[in-house]
């Protein structure tokens, strides 16, 4: 059963520490997505690539995020330095984009805590 | 820019019971629409899409969508709750780009509760 994958599933870190999410897209997916959940804001998308190239960060923080894909199986996340407004559920998706009309495939979510 | 919004924060179902869970659309174009459903501690599963053609969509777990243009609305129907539906459900619309429609734009969520 294909699924996007990420770690860690939880991460507790102090202000100021180098925070790095990982995800494993849906193999043959070439669209990730990184998008951020909280009570206020709700969920946001923060960026997103297209065949590891990044198509939109704008919904990003730029002074402090950056996202990456190393490879197809690979996509990072990483705050430096983190702060306690940070602390939110962070998702990955993915999804096969033809022409249009395609869906979001969720993981499961790294719930980021920083103190 | 394209919006969603969810009016009900939080809604309470007997089990056994029909739900009706509304969204309505802010999109200048042709919408692509989305229903996801998320358990505590889960990410978002797709519950069903609308691209184009009927505007009746039958989705997974019993779930179904009818988008009305005039209305601006895209409501998810289930006639027959289950205790394993309660979860959080967002709507979502997909923006058009030069790639596509696959910048979603959340609603804030109905939070559904089932009572036995």
């Amino acid at each position: 059963d294909a699924r996007v994958t990420q770690t860690p599933r939880h991460k507790v870190t102090e202000m100021g520490q180098e925070v790095t999410m990982r995800c494993q897209p849906i193999l043959g997916h070439n669209t990730v997505f990184w998008y951020r959940q909280t009570m206020m804001q709700g969920l946001e998308l923060l960026a997103y690539f297209r065949n590891r190239a990044p198509l939109d960060d704008s919904g990003m923080p730029k002074d402090r995020f950056s996202a990456e894909m190393p490879d197809a199986t690979l996509a990072t996340l990483k705050i430096q330095p983190s702060e306690p407004r940070d602390s939110a559920v962070y998702f990955c998706a993915s999804g096969l984009i033809r022409g249009t009309g395609t869906e979001a495939f969720f993981g499961q979510g790294t719930r980021l805590t920083v103190v | 820019a394209q919006s969603v919004t969810q009016p009900d924060i939080h809604i309470t179902v007997s089990e056994g019971a029909s739900l009706e869970l509304r969204c309505n659309y802010s999109y200048g174009a042709t919408p692509y629409l989305f229903w996801y459903v998320q358990s505590p501690g889960q990410g978002l599963q797709l519950l069903l899409k609308y691209f184009s053609g009927d505007t009746l969509v039958q989705g997974i777990k019993g779930f179904e969508a009818e988008f009305k243009r005039s209305q601006s609305s895209f409501n998810l129907r289930k006639p027959s709750v289950h205790w394993s539906d309660a979860a959080e459900y967002f709507c979502a619309v997909g923006a058009s780009s030069n790639f596509g429609n696959e910048k979603l734009t959340f609603g804030t969520g109905t939070r559904l509760t089932i009572i036995p």
